[in-house]
């Protein structure tokens, strides 16, 4: 039984060139959340998913950053034209249907580090 | 705006001893809190969660205490081990405030053996 899959594990992008990060949930959870985190901080909120529909971007940047969840495979959180305060840890966390989200339990992925020379 | 932080950055206890990690959070409307632990180089691990109808909630070694009055929510580890050692985080929701956990800063748990 799986867990949630996150790939690459860590990204190296120069300056300007695109960051594409992946997040396969676990099996049955139909909710994706993303997270950043930087040293030594805690993890901050990006954006929450379900199949095909953004419920919740509050946390994201308004410009460069998107996301998606398609029907099928894995969401997919995007930056474009990275810079080097976009380096950081990634996180993705999934969830079952149902309930009042967040108080399903997320579970976490193992996190991509980008790197942004 | 409204925040959840930590009082200890870093805790030092000897393995066998109890820990006690505190966090303090601001928005009185909260109403779901979680304790995380995270080992380096890893994901966040789901520890305990307490509502606010509950002052208290017990796991395996774990307990959650909220002080609403206070607004204080503190993880107590009993019979800390080494496998503990990991930085821990709270985190805290309010129903109709939308989907995020709002994280604090964490706290570094260290055990000496």
């Amino acid at each position: 039984n799986a867990g949630v899959m996150q790939n690459p594990r860590h990204l190296v992008r120069r300056r300007g060139q695109e960051a594409r990060l992946r997040c396969s949930p676990m099996k049955g959870h139909s909710h994706v959340y993303w997270y950043r985190q930087l040293p030594e901080e805690g993890l901050k909120f990006m954006v929450y998913l379900q199949k095909e529909n953004i419920i919740d971007e509050s946390g994201m940047p308004k410009e460069r950053f998107s996301a998606e969840f398609p029907k099928e495979g894995p969401s997919i959180l995007r930056i474009q034209q990275v810079v080097r305060g976009d380096s950081a840890a990634y996180f993705c966390a999934s969830s079952p249907p149902g309930g009042r989200p967040p108080l399903n339990e997320q579970f976490f992925g193992p996190g991509t580090r980008l790197t942004v020379l | 705006g409204e925040s959840v932080g930590l009082h200890l950055p870093t805790l030092s206890v000897q393995e066998g001893d109890n820990s006690i990690i505190n966090c303090a959070y601001s928005n009185s409307a909260s109403d779901y809190f979680i304790w995380y632990k995270q080992e380096s180089g890893k994901g966040p691990q789901f520890i305990i969660d307490i509502r606010s109808n509950m002052d208290k909630r017990q796991g395996q070694r774990v307990t959650v205490l909220l002080n609403k009055t206070v607004k204080h929510l503190s993880l107590q580890i009993a019979a800390t081990q080494p496998g503990d050692s990991a930085v821990y985080f709270c985190a805290e929701n309010k129903e109709g405030a939308g989907n995020m956990l709002t994280f604090g800063g964490g706290t570094r748990l260290m055990v000496k053996p």
